[in-house]
């Protein structure tokens, strides 16, 4: 599958610990991005990187919330002290930019349940 | 603020039947409108994408309406399968092409 992956899929964890979850984009992307998605809404953006650069954050993202992309591939984001309003789906999408239709293709998601 | 407003919020249809969802938006500067499918517990996957110039795209049993001068945008199934049910988004991309908005979604439920 060369598609746009995300792992885990499901994650319930209890209120003050920490998760990190990771996603793989399509390989030649060079734009990577994170969303949040709370259920009947439609996702809100987080953060993108350009390769490995962290070009813009949203207020959403407390401080609590960190992203990296290392190596300019795969990224992953941590939430550290979980509260049960970061009860989401986290969504990744990754994009070739530059290319002219900078299409986001959208991963599978991970469904954050906090206790 | 740069807004995208969808209705209805959610209906259900017969198999067979026909359906049209709507996509109001605010954002500027315009871009593009893309129609997404996401069924329940995975990612949105594109449908259709509509620049500025374009006021229809097809794909398969969807077809994707677009005026730019009212701001509007309809999505239609044709001949609706089980298979369709789930939430269609509309998203709207504003000059920058990577901040994208995002409506609520329509969720669609095909009942045989």
């Amino acid at each position: 599958d060369t598609g746009v992956s995300q792992d885990p899929r499901h994650k319930i964890t209890k209120r003050g610990q920490n998760v990190t979850f990771r996603c793989d984009p399509i390989s030649e992307h060079n734009r990577l991005y994170w969303y949040r998605q709370t259920l009947g809404q439609g996702p809100e953006f987080l953060t993108y990187f350009q390769n490995e650069a962290q070009l813009e954050k949203s207020r959403l993202l407390s401080d609590r919330f960190s992203a990296e992309r290392p190596k300019g591939s795969f990224s992953t984001l941590e939430i550290q002290r979980t509260e049960q309003g970061d009860s989401a789906m986290y969504l990744c999408a990754s994009s070739l930019w530059g290319s002219g239709s900078n299409e986001q293709f959208f991963g599978p998601g991970t469904r954050l349940t906090v206790l | 603020k740069n807004q995208v407003e969808q209705s209805p919020q959610s209906l259900i249809i017969l198999e067979g039947k026909n359906c049209t969802l709507q996509c109001n938006y605010t954002v500027s500067p315009f871009s593009n409108l893309r129609w997404y499918k996401q069924d329940t517990g995975r990612g949105p996957v594109s449908l259709t994408i509509m620049t500025f110039s374009e006021n229809t795209k097809s794909n398969g049993r969807y077809t994707a309406t677009l005026d730019a001068d009212t701001k509007q945008s309809s999505l239609h199934i044709t001949a609706s399968q089980l298979s369709d049910s789930a939430s269609y988004i509309c998203v709207v991309s504003a000059g920058n092409d990577y901040k994208l908005s995002f409506g609520a979604g329509t969720t669609v439920t095909v009942r045989a």
